[in-house]
């Protein structure tokens, strides 16, 4: 059965400063992953997907992450937050079809 | 109305009262879902209704009724709700077969149980 797990719950940063938002997954086939993004009050957004082909994949807000096939791992970066990207980050996978398998979250504070 | 969207956003009922979530999604999907999020808890997928027909239902008590009576719009209906069902209900659409399978998601209804 696939599972997802995001290391940390909560990663605090300094505006301007890079960030990496980290999350496992395991499943015994080909995944598809995905990063969503849930601001205070509101549903959740897509901010990328990795479907197959390259392994860097690049979303909204300056958002990116890497596919690591080897180390199961789909972890988040963006070089330079701002105040706005406070958020909560979801990290989900699936192996086709309709289920979707989130993570925990985590939960991004950008500190000025 | 573009999207996913989710009526009422905010709802407060009693344990005894009757109540019902609506959701209708404006992309053309054929699959809607339903999930709750509470509090430091993973996000709970509820419901998965494909082409109309319910196809998941994660053992979810009986008192959560779901209706799905075309492709665009998805209910929930409420009765006798606990306390512990306070959460964030969230409703969600996607494309089956021919996808990349995400999901989109409306903005929620914040359902609170006094």
């Amino acid at each position: 059965a696939q599972s997802v797990t995001q290391l940390d719950s909560q990663v605090p940063v300094f505006e301007e400063a890079p960030v990496e938002l980290r999350c496992n997954y395991s499943s015994s086939v080909s995944v598809y992953l995905f990063w969503y993004v849930q601001y205070p009050n509101q549903g959740l957004q897509l901010l990328l997907k990795y479907l197959s082909g390259s392994t860097l994949v690049k979303g909204i807000n300056g958002f990116e992450a890497e596919f690591n096939k080897s180390q199961t791992s789909f972890h988040l970066r963006k070089p330079s937050v701002h105040i706005s990207d406070t958020a909560e980050y979801f990290c989900a996978v699936s192996e086709g079809g309709n289920k979707l398998v989130f993570g925990a979250g985590t939960i991004l504070r950008v500190k000025s | 109305e573009t999207g996913v969207t989710q009526t009422p956003r905010h709802l407060v009922m009693g344990m005894t009262n009757k109540k019902s979530l609506k959701c209708e999604q404006h992309l053309g999907h054929n699959a809607m879902y339903w999930y709750k999020q509470s509090a430091k808890k993973p996000l709970e997928l509820m419901f998965v209704y494909s082409l109309e027909e319910r196809v998941e239902n994660n053992s979810v008590p009986s008192r959560f009724s779901p209706e799905c009576p075309n492709s665009s719009h998805l209910f929930l209906h409420l009765h006798t709700l606990q306390p512990e069902d306070s959460a964030l209900y969230l409703c969600a659409s996607s494309q089956v077969v021919g996808s990349s399978y995400e999901q989109y998601f409306g903005p929620g209804t914040r359902l609170t149980v006094t």
